[in-house]
């Protein structure tokens, strides 16, 4: 079955450092992965769309200079959250699918807090 | 305002009973997904949907394209369905398409 996986799954930072967590799809090849923020009290937020062959297309609200993403082959991407302050805590959350209009599946999340 | 609106925010059944919650639509949309996201915050796939309706178990889901809104309804409720239920409408970008999610329906099973 498809499965991705996340890590770590809760990490903590101090204000102005940064943090990078990964995310890896086993079981089928992740063409496009999409990284979105769960903060608390609100819904899931896309940060930034990554599709194998094309650009990464970020959200408004969200920079490739905050929030770097790497997405070198089918099975794997990274997210680095740079500078984090407190309005960056929350449940980042990797989801992949195969194909445009595929499924998606979603890992179980990295926890930032920062202090 | 909201591309997808969920309702109800909250529900609480008594276990046994049945329920339906909802999603209505202002994008075009090609596919729904349900979800339950336990409390660690890990998110299940319940649905993926084309026009149309699917049944897993005690749980049926439809999609209607034409109207905009997706129904996951909820038969015997039992005390693990409890959680925060999300829906998600994927548009029309092709590679670029992304998944919107409603701000989800948090249910409370009770004995």
């Amino acid at each position: 079955g498809a499965l991705v996986y996340q890590y770590p799954r809760r990490t903590i930072c101090k204000s102005g450092t940064s943090m990078r967590m990964e995310c890896q799809a086993v079981g089928f090849q992740a063409t496009s992965v999409a990284w979105y923020r769960q903060s608390p009290q609100k819904t899931f937020e896309l940060i930034a769309l990554s599709t194998v062959n094309s650009a990464i297309k970020y959200e408004q609200n969200f920079t490739q200079e905050k929030f770097p993403i790497s997405h070198p082959n089918l099975s794997f991407s990274s997210m680095t959250v740079l500078n984090a302050y407190l309005e960056d805590r929350g449940l980042y959350l990797c989801g992949a699918r195969v194909g445009n209009y595929a499924e998606q599946f979603f890992g179980p999340g990295t926890r930032l807090t920062v202090l | 305002g909201d591309q997808v609106k969920q309702s109800p925010s909250a529900l609480s059944l008594q276990e046994g009973t049945n329920s339906a919650l909802r999603c209505n639509f202002s994008i075009a949309t090609t596919t729904v997904q349900w979800f339950l996201q336990n409390p660690r915050g890990s998110l299940m796939n319940l649905f993926y949907l084309v026009p149309g309706t699917k049944e897993n178990g005690r749980l049926k889901s439809t999609f209607n394209s034409k109207e905009s809104y997706s129904t996951l309804h909820i038969r015997d409720a039992q005390l693990e369905d409890s959680g925060t239920y999300f829906c998600a409408a994927l548009n029309s970008g092709g590679s670029n398409a992304k998944l919107t999610f409603g701000k989800g329906t948090k249910l409370s099973v009770k004995s």
